[in-house]
């Protein structure tokens, strides 16, 4: 079965810094989604990347796949407190409907 | 913005007692599912819903679990006789249509067995 690892656990900067999260599969991604986790609110949804060297940017977050579809980035710039919170890798199977999870890299973000 | 909701927030229970949790999907959505946390683990699939009927689930999906859409606007879990180990943070999830499009969560119920 399919396993994502993410690196850091966990990481904690001052607001204002850039940091990367990287998430690596077992297998190569059909789909590789970044979601951001916060107590009482649920998953929420960043970017979906499919396609080998796909780059994604959403206000200060950029996200990549690279070529080979087998690791991915997410990397914020000019960090803020807001961007604190457990981040997520999920990846689709082909030919699965579930999503299988990474661990997550809790961000702390000291103002 | 349309968001999957769940209730309750936390629920307490004895063990071998029966819960029911809920989840109200978002409303053109045609694909449910429930996925679980134990504390410090990873995220689980559990089972996937489509068109009135299971059509995927995990080994955890025993026969303790059920799912079910009784009314076209709730999606529920329910286990039978609950276990201490099924103590965990179950999340609701709901997507349009084809295998690529993004599932959206529920905030999630945490499940307390004593």
């Amino acid at each position: 079965s399919q396993e994502l690892e993410q690196s850091p656990q966990s990481l904690i900067v001052q607001e204002g810094k850039n940091l990367t999260i990287n998430c690596t599969s077992s297998k190569t991604l059909y789909g590789l989604y970044w979601y951001k986790q916060k107590y009482g609110e649920g998953l929420i949804f960043l970017m979906m990347l499919q396609k080998g060297g796909e780059e994604k940017s959403h206000e200060k977050i950029t996200a990549k796949l690279d070529e080979k579809k087998q690791q991915s980035s997410l990397h914020i710039t000019a960090s803020q407190p807001s961007h604190a919170g457990i981040y997520l890798c999920l990846a689709t199977q082909g030919g699965s409907e579930k999503l299988v999870f990474g661990k997550g890299m809790k961000l702390t973000v000291n103002p | 913005e349309p968001e999957v909701t769940q209730t309750p927030s936390h629920q307490v229970t004895q063990m071998g007692q029966e819960v029911i949790l809920r989840c109200v999907p978002i409303s053109n959505h045609l694909y449910f599912y429930w996925y679980r946390q134990i504390l410090g683990q990873k995220v689980e699939f559990l089972v996937s819903f489509y068109n009135n009927e299971i059509s995927e689930k995990s080994e955890i999906f025993d026969d303790q679990f059920s799912v079910e859409r009784p009314d076209g606007s709730n999606f529920t879990l329910k286990i039978r006789s609950t276990k201490l180990e099924d103590s965990a943070m179950y999340f609701c999830a709901s997507k349009g249509g084809t295998t690529t499009e993004t599932q959206y969560f529920g905030p999630g119920t945490r499940l307390l067995v004593l």
